[in-house]
């Protein structure tokens, strides 16, 4: 089983709004991602936790906040997002944080910002 | 900066056609390769990995390695319209997790 969950599918919020997307895979993986990706455009790395903890930050603004509770869970906290931050947003997840392992997709959120 | 590249197409290819699809990437010392397949509104599923030169297949794909030219492609056998979608090629950077991504090729397969 390679199954990464997202939730929730969709998500339509004001600029104003503070809400949170949750992942979550039970394949025993130590390492997960959090993705941007607009339309025609590849995913573009956000985070990455390894051991539950940050390792990578690509210079995401602060309205975009991670948190990985345990193991098995990742959230990304939004607040006081622009229109232009409407994207899927996907969460993967792999055995760890080496290069030559496979990363494994969740179906994403398609976050909608008014 | 490291980089990866893919012509964007769209490639088309008429069904029962071999579709070739072919990346190149500039960090000379990556190990990984991955191809994922992105259809229209859904995330990436991955199709293939590779870490050796050579060929790998898996039932009407194949993936090639070649990297002292630095050189990594899929080929799709018996294409059929379900394999209309966008195919992203992936490497893994060489020092860290990240994943450097190409621009994906979109392959359209006719009936």
């Amino acid at each position: 089983d390679t199954e990464v969950t997202q939730t929730p599918k969709h998500l339509v919020m004001g600029m104003t709004n503070k809400k949170s997307l949750k992942c979550e895979q039970h394949m025993g993986h130590r390492a997960m991602y959090w993705y941007k990706q607009k339309a025609k455009k590849p995913p573009e790395l956000m985070f990455v936790y390894s051991y539950e903890k940050l390792s990578i930050n690509e210079s995401v603004p602060s309205r975009f906040s991670p948190e990985c509770p345990n193991s098995s869970l990742l959230n990304l906290h939004l607040h006081a997002l622009q229109p232009e931050d409407s994207a899927l947003y996907l969460c993967a997840s792999s055995q760890d944080e080496g290069y030559s392992n496979i990363q494994y997709f969740g179906a994403g959120t398609r976050l909608s910002v008014l | 900066q490291k980089e990866v590249e893919q012509n964007s197409g769209p490639l088309s290819v008429p069904e029962g056609a071999i579709a070739s699809l072919n990346c190149t990437y500039s960090d000379r010392v990556s190990q990984s390769f991955f191809w994922y397949r992105q259809y229209s509104g859904k995330s990436p599923e991955l199709i293939m990995s590779i870490y050796s030169n050579g060929d790998k297949e898996d039932g009407r794909f194949t993936a090639q390695l070649n990297k002292a030219s630095q050189y990594v492609s899929l080929l799709i056998r018996d294409s059929q319209p379900s394999d209309s979608a966008t195919y992203l090629c992936a490497v893994g950077a060489s020092n860290t997790g990240k994943l450097i991504f190409g621009q994906g090729t979109t392959l359209q397969v006719k009936p």
